[in-house]
């Protein structure tokens, strides 16, 4: 079965950093693409960032293209989004999703259950 | 970037009813376009990708439709477990866009 579990979110002041984990298991985690979609308060789903099976090739939302790194530990099954200078409108549920690659891109077949971050003085 | 907007933004449908969300984009995507369904407080589910493909253990009730720029969900015969926001998504290039969303509502 596959699972995806998110950790890291949290309070944190505008300017601050935060490091969001997501840990995979019931798939071969190396072989799929991993993304970040978040979804602030109320409102609909965002991309943020996706990355290839192999690390190599990264793409971010310009919203945070600069602020925001994501990266993968395949020896560990585990997605990161480490997060700097964050700004209130990035106050959102984060979810890491498995991305399905057909052709070029993909959609997300298997979603974590979120984990919030508020950016808050 | 492409736009992805979907119509209406709220339907108010009973249960039995056949009902469509529509999904239009801002320029032709193909058939590179996926329906998520979203219940409150849970993470969003794929139902259809690839424009008209059921995802594996999604009901069969759903079904998508369209191809280039306009595209379709329907669901044949609503049940109670289906009064949730639907959003449509593009992967036809980066950065990936949803549509707005669509919340359907007991009657």
């Amino acid at each position: 079965e596959v699972q995806l579990l998110e950790s890291g979110g949290g309070l944190v002041q505008p300017g601050g950093s935060l490091r969001l984990s997501c840990a995979a298991s019931g798939f071969t985690f190396s072989s799929y693409a991993m993304s970040w979609v978040r979804q602030a308060p109320g409102k609909g789903l965002e991309w943020v960032s996706s990355l290839t099976g192999g690390g190599g090739g990264t793409d971010y939302a310009d919203s945070v293209k600069g602020r925001f790194t994501i990266s993968r530990d395949n020896s560990k099954n585990t997605l990161y989004l480490q997060m700097n200078s964050l700004r209130a409108e990035d106050t959102a549920v984060y979810y890491c999703a498995r991305t399905l690659r057909q052709l070029w891109l993909g959609f997300f077949d298997y979603w974590g259950q979120g984990t919030l971050v508020s950016v808050s003085s | 970037d492409i736009q992805m907007t979907q119509s209406p933004s709220t339907l108010s449908a009973s249960v039995g009813d056949r009902v469509t969300i529509t999904c239009r984009a801002s320029q032709s995507i193909s058939n590179w376009l996926a329906w998520y369904q979203q219940k409150s407080g849970k993470a969003p589910k794929v139902l259809i990708y690839k424009a008209s493909t059921l995802e594996s253990g999604a009901p069969s009730r759903f079904s998508g439709s369209g191809s280039g720029t306009e595209f379709t969900l329907t669901i044949s015969s609503l049940q109670p477990d289906d009064f949730a926001t639907y959003y449509c998504q593009q992967y036809k290039s980066y950065p990936y866009t949803f549509g707005q969303g669509t919340k359907l509502e007991i009657k």
